[in-house]
């Protein structure tokens, strides 16, 4: 595609409940990372994948999240049993590989959970 | 662990004005190092990135340049316009194989 797409925009929640979040990177892209945006703050990193093995997961705030890729192309971002406090914007970003280190990002997911 | 410092966290100059902005990082093995800015409400958009064997990139009014033995890169934005109005950030250094660390950001207002 011609960026990276991240689907839903927004999406609201009850707590508890599971939400999934989903990331196209560009076309051809073998890295892609995500990061969580609280308001207000600095991008806080959850997780990278180089093709479909993710070697840092270290952000990842708790077993309540995972991620997974497929196919080296789409990654979705799974969130179990909602807190309110993982309200925030979802970012996604891709990047090329080893020869072009260069990052494009999604316009991210505003999570709310009520 | 990499720690990436942005300085200051807020600059507010009148229009017209060259600023620099600043960012600090702890890990002496240095590989890229990328300038974003981001609109209220908005993605991130890449500025200049700067690969290992380069101490600077340009496009335009920017300039960002890398000193490894410092641990420094700065922004330098010439004839500010109220249009540079964004935050600011600085990501990595980081290669292919890591993950990427950003800095806290640098809320910048020009004014008309």
């Amino acid at each position: 595609g011609a960026g990276v797409s991240q689907s839903p925009s927004n999406k609201v929640t009850e707590k508890g409940k599971d939400v999934e979040l989903r990331c196209d990177p560009i076309s051809g892209h073998t890295a892609l990372y995500w990061y969580r945006q609280s308001l207000g703050q600095g991008l806080e990193f959850l997780i990278y994948f180089q093709g479909n093995s993710a070697p840092d997961k270290s952000g990842l705030p708790s077993d309540r999240f995972s991620a997974e890729r497929t196919g080296g192309s789409v990654s979705t971002l799974t969130i179990q049993r909602t807190q309110q406090e993982d309200s925030a914007v979802y970012l996604c970003a891709s990047s090329p590989g080893q020869t072009d280190e260069k990052l494009f990002f999604g316009s991210g997911t505003q999570l709310s959970v009520l | 662990k990499q720690e990436v410092t942005q300085i200051p966290a807020a600059l507010s100059v009148p229009e017209g004005e060259n600023l620099v902005l600043n960012c600090s990082f702890t890990d002496s093995a240095i590989y890229n190092l990328q300038w974003f800015r981001q609109d209220p409400g908005k993605g991130l958009t890449s500025l200049l990135l700067i690969q290992s064997s380069q101490r600077e990139q340009t496009s335009g009014r920017l300039n960002a340049s890398l000193d490894k033995s410092s641990g420094r890169s700065t922004l330098y934005i010439a004839a500010s316009q109220p249009g540079d109005s964004a935050t600011y950030l600085c990501a990595g250094p980081y290669s292919s194989a890591s993950k990427i660390i950003f800095g806290s950001g640098t809320r910048l207002s020009i004014r008309p």
